[in-house]
């Protein structure tokens, strides 16, 4: 069954940091690149960082550019994201998905999450 | 970019459930629709406008232009209870909307 789980959430004080890891089981991780999106307490949907399939290609959301990086490890399957600096805006559900690629018309490619993780809770708070 | 997204929606039992979702010129862009509820991962529903991935129920259907995108749920059941969001790309940057949350009373 093609899966995706994450690991490495939990409580940590302001300024600290944290390394979630997102395993994937049942399908060729390399073909696939991997995003993180998170989900604040009461709020919505939050797109944090992607990696391309291969690792050529990095991208981080503004606000967390410069703390947060995202990285692949392909020998073990695993995408991790490390969280540097952490502040307590931070603190959500953090979900890992899989990009898969439609190829359009023309050639171009439109890129959409079609497996998702169950996510991991990271909590920033003194 | 901003996706806008109504907060909720309600809607009876069998009835069709319509979840707008609007941007600048959103029509010349692509767009994703998940499915979130609460407890477990987001769901894809839509992608790519209107195509639905298997498993998808083909009640869902979605569609795209001009400034608005749309999500609309044909004989909605009590198991569409949920938050939807859309989503769309600004570059490499993925968009998401503030999420709709429907009601199925």
């Amino acid at each position: 069954q093609v899966q995706l789980v994450e690991s490495g959430g939990g409580v940590v004080q302001p300024g600290r940091s944290l390394r979630l890891s997102c395993v994937a089981s049942a399908f060729t991780f390399s073909d696939y690149g991997i995003h993180w999106v998170r989900q604040a307490p009461g709020k919505g949907l939050e797109w944090v960082a992607m990696i391309k399939y291969d690792g050529s290609q990095k991208y981080h959301e503004d606000s967390v550019k410069g703390r947060f990086t995202i990285s692949r490890g392909d020998s073990k399957n695993t995408v991790f994201l490390q969280m540097n600096g952490l502040r307590a805006e931070d603190t959500a559900v953090y979900y890992c998905a899989r990009e898969d690629i439609a190829v359009l018309p023309g050639g171009d490619y439109y890129y959409y999450m079609d497996v998702w993780g169950k996510g991991t809770t990271v909590t920033v708070s003194s | 970019y901003e996706l806008t997204q109504t907060p909720s929606v309600s809607v009876s039992p069998g009835q069709t459930a319509t979840i707008p979702c609007s941007g600048d010129k959103l029509g010349d862009r692509y767009v994703s629709w998940y499915q979130h509820k609460p407890g477990q991962s987001p769901l894809l529903v839509i992608y790519q406008d209107y195509k639905r991935p298997s498993g998808t129920p083909q009640r869902f259907s979605g569609s795209n232009s001009a400034n608005t995108a749309t999500l609309t749920i044909s004989g909605t059941q009590a198991v569409d209870e949920a938050h939807y969001y859309c989503q769309a790309w600004d570059s490499s940057t993925a968009i998401f909307g503030g999420g709709t949350k429907l009601t199925v009373l």
